[in-house]
């Protein structure tokens, strides 16, 4: 499966949005973007996923360029139990989903 | 409960000493997925289930580890004589099926396996 390139850290304030940036320049037509997040000494929680268009579920948004070479996790109103690391996990034709490092999210309030 | 369950969830081993950590996945969940963590690190792959095969065991990093899930429903990792490299996590997961592009990965706490 292709590569994700993600910013090591990010911080936000508490109640603002957060965009949360993936590039994946790589992608094939049939990869599905998903992403994963990972509160402290917990396994890792699906937060959404997508292939083109955009995605909105009770936790986040998914925003996908149109090239389908980059990607934004939205998180509408950040709070303190949001601060994780966000994983972007391109998924094709591989069973198991490939984890990076992801990004670290601060919030502060 | 209803989510992915794993045992124990804190293992302290004497290198030389064979594990078992224990996962018992969703209800029907077809697909079991097994990975390590290693501290500040991203979960990396080891071994994947349908039902009761081993579809893929690549990503077991030695012959001492083993996995098995015989009944197609609670899954075994065993690491036989443990070395210091192999404190980590150990997270297992399972899906309802067995790809992923319209469902998710459910992940149960982990096993912290610290090997002295």
């Amino acid at each position: 499966d292709a590569k994700t390139t993600q910013p090591n850290s990010m911080e936000s304030n508490e109640e603002e949005p957060v965009h949360l940036p993936c590039n994946h320049s790589t992608i094939s037509g049939t990869d599905y973007i998903h992403w994963y997040r990972q509160l402290p000494s917990q396994g890792p929680e699906y937060v959404i996923h997508g292939l083109t268009s955009n995605v909105n579920n009770r936790m986040a948004s998914l925003a996908i360029a149109e090239d389908r070479k980059s990607s934004t996790l939205i998180l509408h109103r950040a709070t303190l139990r949001d601060a994780a690391v966000y994983y972007c996990i391109l998924y094709g034709s591989a069973r198991q989903l490939t984890f990076g490092s992801g990004t670290q999210l601060t919030v502060l309030p | 409960g209803a989510g992915v369950s794993q045992s124990p969830r804190y293992k302290v081993a004497k290198r030389g000493q064979d594990v078992a950590l224990r996962c018992d996945p969703i209800s029907g969940h077809v697909s079991l997925f097994w990975y390590q963590q290693a501290l500040g690190q991203g979960p990396e792959f080891l071994t994947y289930f349908q039902n009761e095969a081993q579809l893929d065991k690549s990503g077991l990093p030695s012959d001492r580890f083993f996995a098995e899930r015989p009944e197609g429903s609670v899954s075994t990792l065993k690491i036989q004589r443990t070395q210091q490299e192999d404190s980590a996590v150990y997270l297992c997961a399972s899906s309802p099926s067995g790809r992923l592009n319209t469902g998710e990965l459910f992940f149960g706490e982990g096993s912290r396996l610290t090997v002295l």
